[in-house]
């Protein structure tokens, strides 16, 4: 059954570093998502990714924040300087009409 | 703004006990509304989905919910849970925006004693 991968599984950084995420989404959907989870708080939507373009994004996405499709396959998170309240389970998900299904996620640690 | 809230932060139950979580969302318009289950290590994965038709909803695992549209609610329902439904669980709403954006709740916490 295909699935949505995300790598790396854990990500290390410094303060004021870029990170970049990655997706790997399932290969006929159209959509695209990332979301965010505090540790201890809901899971938070960030950005979504149609056609080539943002579609919505959330007030947490900021302009510290990006998002690309850089081939045909891959989804990219990029933080450009890492705060240590980015510190969160991200998850990228994809979906072709109602049902979005997820990644296992990236828990981003900045220290 | 939207919003989901779920009740039950934490629920502990013995196995063969009867499991309902509490989700009421805020939204006036047209919904979709979801549970999602994450497994200890594991990502979310879709339990059951309501968009349109029948109110009672079966998913996956013999969960259901059920739509209550005068109560803003989609309660998560198990008749007789298992060790193995130990896992947190999130509800989760679309409406509104464009793209179908889940909007989650906090997510409850199961524990389910052997």
């Amino acid at each position: 059954e295909p699935e949505v991968t995300q790598t790396p599984s854990h990500q290390v950084t410094q303060m004021g570093q870029e990170v970049i995420l990655r997706c790997v989404p399932i290969s006929n959907h159209l959509y695209f998502y990332w979301y965010r989870q505090i540790l201890g708080q809901k899971v938070e939507f960030l950005v979504s990714f149609y056609n080539n373009e943002i579609s919505e994004k959330s007030e947490i996405f900021d302009d510290q924040f990006s998002v690309e499709r850089p081939d045909g396959s891959n989804f990219t998170l990029k933080i450009r300087s890492t705060k240590l309240e980015d510190s969160a389970m991200y998850f990228c998900a994809s979906k072709v009409s109602n049902e979005q299904f997820f990644g296992p996620g990236t828990r981003l640690t900045v220290l | 703004a939207q919003s989901v809230s779920q009740h039950n932060h934490h629920v502990i139950l013995s196995e063969a006990a009867s499991l309902e979580l509490g989700c009421n969302y805020s939204y006036g318009g047209t919904v979709n509304l979801f549970w999602y289950v994450q497994y200890p290590g594991q990502h979310l994965q879709l339990l059951l989905k309501y968009f349109s038709g029948d109110p009672l909803v079966k998913g996956i695992k013999g969960f259901e919910a059920e739509f209550i549209k005068s109560k803003f609610s989609f309660n998560l329902r198990k008749p007789s849970v298992q060790w193995s439904d130990t896992a947190e669980y999130f509800c989760a709403v679309t409406g509104g925006g464009s793209q179908g954006n889940l909007i989650f709740g906090k997510g409850t916490k199961l524990s389910v004693k052997p």
